[in-house]
């Protein structure tokens, strides 16, 4: 059963760091991942997605990759503002599923 | 226009009510889900419909039955509502059941309060 975990639980930064964010699956056989951010009491926000043939996506400030020897994916959030502060989430699909599962998120606070 | 719509945002009810969340999209997608996400946070798949039939069954208690009146459509009833399935519910949906194209789009959840 594929499991996912996020480092770190939690993280809270000056404005204007960069930060990676991590996300890990126990079977590295992912078809697709997607990350997601989610703000308090409300829905989740696709970030950035990537598909079965791609190994990385950029959108903005935001670079997400993905090792698929390793199961493991990074998101880089550069030049970070007080407004990126929220919850992220990646979730996967692996070659078998047919849902994705999410990990448990990471919340990020960026200080002013 | 809301991609994915659910109504109602918020539902507060009485143990052993029977309730109902809709759901819709309007993205032409072909593959839609329920998501419940717990006090901790944590998002669980319980169901998912391609093209309106079920897919995915996750071991959900059977007071919950997902309804596909069409494509477009996954809707969500709850009989006799329980003290633990307090929690934010939210639809999904994908072009596929793979999320292939363009991955998932989420609503923007119900929070369910059971008292």
């Amino acid at each position: 059963k594929q499991e996912v975990t996020q480092i770190p639980a939690a993280l809270s930064v000056p404005e204007g760091e960069n930060l990676v964010l991590n996300c890990s699956f126990t079977d590295s056989a992912i078809y697709n991942l997607q990350w997601f951010r989610q703000d308090p009491g409300k829905g989740l926000t696709s970030l950035l997605l990537i598909q079965s043939s791609q190994r990385e996506q950029t959108s903005g400030r935001l670079n997400a990759s993905l090792d698929k020897s390793s199961g493991r994916s990074t998101l880089y959030i550069a030049a970070s503002q007080p407004g990126d502060s929220a919850t992220y989430l990646c979730a996967g699909l692996d070659n078998y599923g047919q849902n994705f599962v999410f990990g448990p998120g990471t919340r990020l606070s960026v200080l002013p | 226009d809301t991609a994915v719509s659910q109504t109602p945002k918020y539902l507060v009810t009485q143990m052993g009510n029977d309730k109902s969340i809709k759901c819709e999209q309007n993205l032409g997608h072909d593959t839609m889900y329920w998501y419940k996400q717990d006090s901790k946070k944590f998002l669980k798949i319980m169901f998912s419909y391609n093209n309106k039939e079920l897919i995915i069954n996750e071991t959900v208690p059977n007071r919950f039955s997902p309804k596909s009146p069409d494509k477009a459509h996954l809707n969500l009833h709850i009989n006799s509502l329980e003290l633990g399935d307090s929690a934010v519910y939210f639809c999904a949906s994908s072009q596929d059941f793979r999320g292939t194209e363009g991955g998932y789009t989420f609503g923007s959840g119900t929070r369910l309060t059971v008292v």
